[in-house]
């Protein structure tokens, strides 16, 4: 399997432009979830789907901040307008169901935003 | 929520055992403990999950007390290679708000 792939894996704006962040999860699992890095913040969850529905969006920082899951082998992060703090690594991961167990996820390479 | 409490950084030198310890006070009944590995620029990934006792596998040993409000990842013999920040997670299978925390940061040295 090729993993958790995501595209582009930097990415340079300038504030104000509209930011698109893509995801394609590995194949058969049924949960996809985004994340945030910085070094002032740490790992943050943003939102996770299950079976391409949203589950838990109270991460997502503000209103300019959306995430779609149109099917199981893709999903997209927008950011309009963005802006300087949003700069960070975004990351993607996936995972399926296991009974008895939380389940491990699968991290993508991440995705370097600089906004300028 | 159950959040978890690591060390920022440890140090260590090639070779040697090294134990991370993570404190969970509040952890549930259906909770899991699971330890995550970051290496710089990558994204994280899993290296063990237990619920109580001792659980080993061919990179780390996790060893979970019985009042569960601890664990200690243990790593043997560790290596240059080693040198990453290191997450402990608590969480239910259904995912509700998994927290990586600031995670502890390990460097091995020569």
């Amino acid at each position: 399997d090729a993993g958790v792939i995501q595209s582009p894996r930097h990415e340079v704006t300038e504030m104000g432009q509209e930011v698109t962040l893509r995801c394609k999860p590995i194949s058969g699992h049924d949960y996809l979830f985004w994340y945030r890095q910085t070094m002032m913040r740490g790992l943050e969850l943003l939102i996770y789907f299950n079976n391409n529905v949203p589950i838990d969006d109270s991460g997502m920082p503000e209103d300019r901040f959306s995430a779609k899951m149109p099917n199981a082998s893709f999903s997209t992060l927008k950011i309009q307008p963005s802006e300087p703090r949003d700069s960070a690594v975004y990351f993607c991961a996936s995972s399926s169901y296991r009974k008895g167990g939380t389940d491990t996820q699968y991290f993508g390479p991440g995705t370097r935003l600089t906004v300028l | 929520l159950a959040k978890t409490t690591q060390p920022i950084s440890m140090d260590s030198y090639e070779g040697q055992e090294v134990n991370i310890t993570c404190s969970h006070n509040n952890i549930a009944t259906n909770d899991y403990i699971t330890w995550y590995q970051q290496f710089p620029s990558q994204g994280p990934r899993f290296i063990i999950q237990g619920y109580k006792t001792k659980v080993t596998n061919e990179v780390a040993s996790l060893f979970i007390p019985a009042d569960r409000k601890s664990s200690t990842l243990s790593l043997p013999r560790v290596s240059l290679s080693d040198t990453a920040v290191y997450y402990c997670l608590v969480g239910q299978y259904n995912f509700n708000k998994f927290y990586f925390g600031s995670g502890t940061k390990l460097n091995v040295k020569p």
